[in-house]
């Protein structure tokens, strides 16, 4: 299993530009997570998904949108990129809401 | 969601316990301590977790005191690949909070530095 896979590793913005952060995990898990971490920071989630068709808001979902069409796809997109949105990505997924979380290797995004 | 203290850095030598505290002394009753570590650039990932018994598994051995007001993350035989960002996290079950999900808190965490 490769376990979350997250693309790109790294990519630079320019302000307004628009982008989608692409996230798969091959664990046929039913819940999928966004988090993004500020430098220094913990964690905190955009949104999150308990099955494909459903996804709802997390802490900071301002900016951002997603969709889960099937179990193992969760794209997150990023309409009119800006500076604060400058930070590090993170996908992740579980099994069900009681088990613990699998997380990705990360998304770099610099807006610029 | 109850919250975790947690020392901001901790050193230890390569080849010895490393034993990282935790408070949290408003934790409810049916909520998890769990724990997750994140090394340098990486994602996080998953540790421990337990709710009143000591948990061991492979990784780490997870010490729960009886009041459930602080807990302990042992590493038995600390390596260089353990230095990592280590987070004890305080999970509020599904349908507390008004989540549908097992909230995850992320705080400040312990930097652990292992050294030769």
């Amino acid at each position: 299993n490769a376990g979350v896979t997250q693309t790109p590793k790294f990519r630079i913005l320019k302000i307004g530009q628009s982008m989608t952060l692409q996230c798969t995990q091959d664990m046929n898990h039913n819940y999928m997570y966004w988090y993004r971490q500020d430098p220094g920071m913990g964690l905190k989630l955009i949104y999150y998904s308990v099955g494909a068709g459903i996804t709802d808001k997390g802490e900071v979902p301002n900016g951002y949108n997603v969709s889960r069409s099937t179990t193992e796809d969760f794209p997150l997109r990023l309409e009119l990129a800006a500076p604060s949105q400058t930070s590090v990505y993170f996908c992740a997924s579980s099994y069900n809401r009681d088990y613990e979380q699998y997380f990705g290797p990360g998304t770099r995004l610099t807006v610029t | 969601d109850a919250k975790t203290t947690q020392p901001t850095s901790m050193d230890c030598a390569e080849g010895r316990a490393a034993n990282l505290p935790c408070n949290h002394s408003t934790i409810s009753g049916n909520e998890y301590v769990y724990w997750y570590r994140q090394i340098h650039s990486q994602g996080p990932q998953y540790i421990i977790h337990g709710l009143k018994n000591n948990e061991t598994n492979e990784m780490a051995s997870l010490i729960i005191t009886e009041d459930r007001k602080s807990s302990t993350l042992i590493l038995p035989h600390a390596t260089l690949r353990d230095t990592a960002v280590y987070y004890c996290i305080v999970r509020v079950p599904p349908g507390a909070g008004g989540t549908s999900y097992g909230k995850l808190t992320f705080g400040q965490g312990t930097i652990l530095t292992v050294h030769p």
